[in-house]
């Protein structure tokens, strides 16, 4: 069955340190991958998306993320991270099932920024 | 630019009512999608349409009804709410399948 796993629930990293933020999935073809990110009260937004060709990609506010389909894994990774970066992320893997509308998401990664 | 607009951002109702959630998308996009976020679940998919007539079910459909009678507009249907249904409601459209997603910034419910 299709899965997308986050195992981290929380993480705290210092302003300026650097960040990586795991993201294992499970699909029976090559996925279409994406990294979102919540601010509280608001609704997700899109930092990088991975449909084919390079496995490393780049997105806005400075994440990357690389696929790598050996370990069916795409880690989104910043190398210094700002107090603004404080947010939920959350890992999505798609289309699957009879429709190609259909996301499965992970269950998120809580990130909080000491100053 | 509106992109995708959710109404209301906040409602209580009382188990048993009944209620509509809106949403709207003025970038013509055909599919569109209605989520649920609960702690620790992350977002499910309750349910979807791929253009204007067309409605399928999610992971988490029962309890809700959809109709999309136009391209803009895919309002999600609480026909006698319970308290299960608690929740904060996302609304997202895209332009074709394989694009990403245009998230609306939620409507959060509770069912007391």
């Amino acid at each position: 069955a299709q899965s997308v796993t986050q195992p981290d629930i929380h993480i705290t990293v210092s302003e300026g340190a650097s960040l990586e933020l795991r993201c294992n999935y499970s699909y029976g073809a090559t996925p279409y991958l994406f990294w979102y990110v919540q601010s509280p009260g608001q609704g997700l937004q899109l930092l990088l998306k991975y449909f084919s060709g390079d496995t490393l990609v780049q997105g806005i506010k400075g994440f990357e993320a690389e696929f790598k389909r050996s370990q069916s894994s795409f880690n989104l990774r910043k190398p210094s991270v700002h107090w603004s970066d404080a947010a939920e992320y959350f890992c999505a893997v798609g289309p699957y099932g009879g429709a190609t509308n259909k996301l499965i998401f992970g269950t998120g990664t809580l990130l909080a920024v000491q100053p | 630019n509106a992109g995708v607009t959710q109404t209301p951002k906040f409602q209580v109702l009382k188990t048993g009512q009944s209620m509509t959630l809106q949403c709207a998308q003025d970038m013509n996009h055909e599919y569109m999608s209605w989520y649920r976020q609960d702690p620790g679940m992350g977002l499910r998919l309750i349910h979807y349409s791929v253009g204007a007539g067309i409605t399928d079910q999610g992971e988490v459909p029962n309890g809700y009804n959809v109709s999309r009678s136009t391209t803009e507009d895919f309002p999600l249907r609480l026909l006698s709410a319970a308290p299960s249904q608690t929740s904060v409601y996302f609304c997202a459209s895209r332009v074709q399948a394989n694009q990403p997603q245009h998230f609306g910034d939620g409507t959060r419910l509770s069912i007391l």
